[in-house]
């Protein structure tokens, strides 16, 4: 149980495009997923935290208007990148917790979409 | 922005050795967890401890978490090759957000 899923798992697109990139709760109900991005070699960054129905809290430093973030139902979420361009090149990760009744704090990653502006 | 660093940044040991990685962060916090990561690959959680809790243990994981330090550690013993991969400590805080700020990891070498 608990899987999560993100689409596609790597895409190449052309500077001046975007790219949309979903995460999926495949066998539970998120009322919450995460947005991280990470660089070769390097941690896990919050991008943002997108409830179900609402708009999507995020980190300092974060263009909202760059990476749109929708949380449509409880099982989906999509990252757009919007304009991209060589900097955004990164591996995305999403995670997603359980229901509002599940004070559990593990999160459940998907596998990572690596995007590649060229 | 990361909640504090690991250390060491990298450890490369023998089959059947064990391997200590250390964590430390910067502000209070609800519980710790320590995730693994296979290269270029997504997270797979392997334990939490609460802020409560001082040691935790899970097969052949250790877990220890000193509060006035701000610190914890992650022991692994009788380590194996699959072993090898990346382990992140990520805190979370005492707010109602869940959000998870991720160390900045210990790249762990198994050699066989």
């Amino acid at each position: 149980g608990a899987v999560v899923s993100q689409h596609p798992s790597w895409v190449i697109c052309k500077s001046g495009t975007s790219v949309k990139i979903e995460c999926r709760s495949l066998d539970f109900q998120a009322t919450t997923m995460f947005w991280y991005r990470q660089f070769p070699k390097q941690s896990l960054m919050l991008m943002a935290t997108s409830n179900e129905g609402s708009k999507a809290t995020y980190e300092q430093g974060v263009e909202k208007d760059k990476f749109l973030i929708n949380h449509a139902s409880l099982t989906l979420s999509t990252l757009t990148v919007t304009s991209a361009h060589p900097e955004d090149s990164s591996f995305y990760i999403c995670s997603a917790r359980g229901s509002a009744r599940d004070s559990s704090y593990e999160q459940y990653f998907g596998p990572g979409t690596r995007l590649t502006v060229t | 922005s990361q909640q504090g660093e690991e250390d060491p940044q990298a450890l490369s040991i023998q089959e059947g050795e064990n391997a200590t990685m250390n964590c430390s962060y910067k502000t209070s916090i609800n519980n710790l967890q320590w995730y693994r990561q296979n290269s270029g690959r997504g997270l797979v959680h392997l334990i939490l401890i609460r802020s409560n809790e001082r040691e935790k243990h899970s097969g052949r994981l250790r877990v220890t978490l000193d509060t006035s330090k701000k610190s914890s550690s992650l022991l692994i013993t009788a380590s194996r090759a699959a072993d090898t991969a990346s382990y992140f400590c990520a805190t979370a805080g005492m707010d109602s957000s869940y959000k998870l700020i991720f160390g900045s990891g210990t790249r762990l070498l198994v050699r066989p």
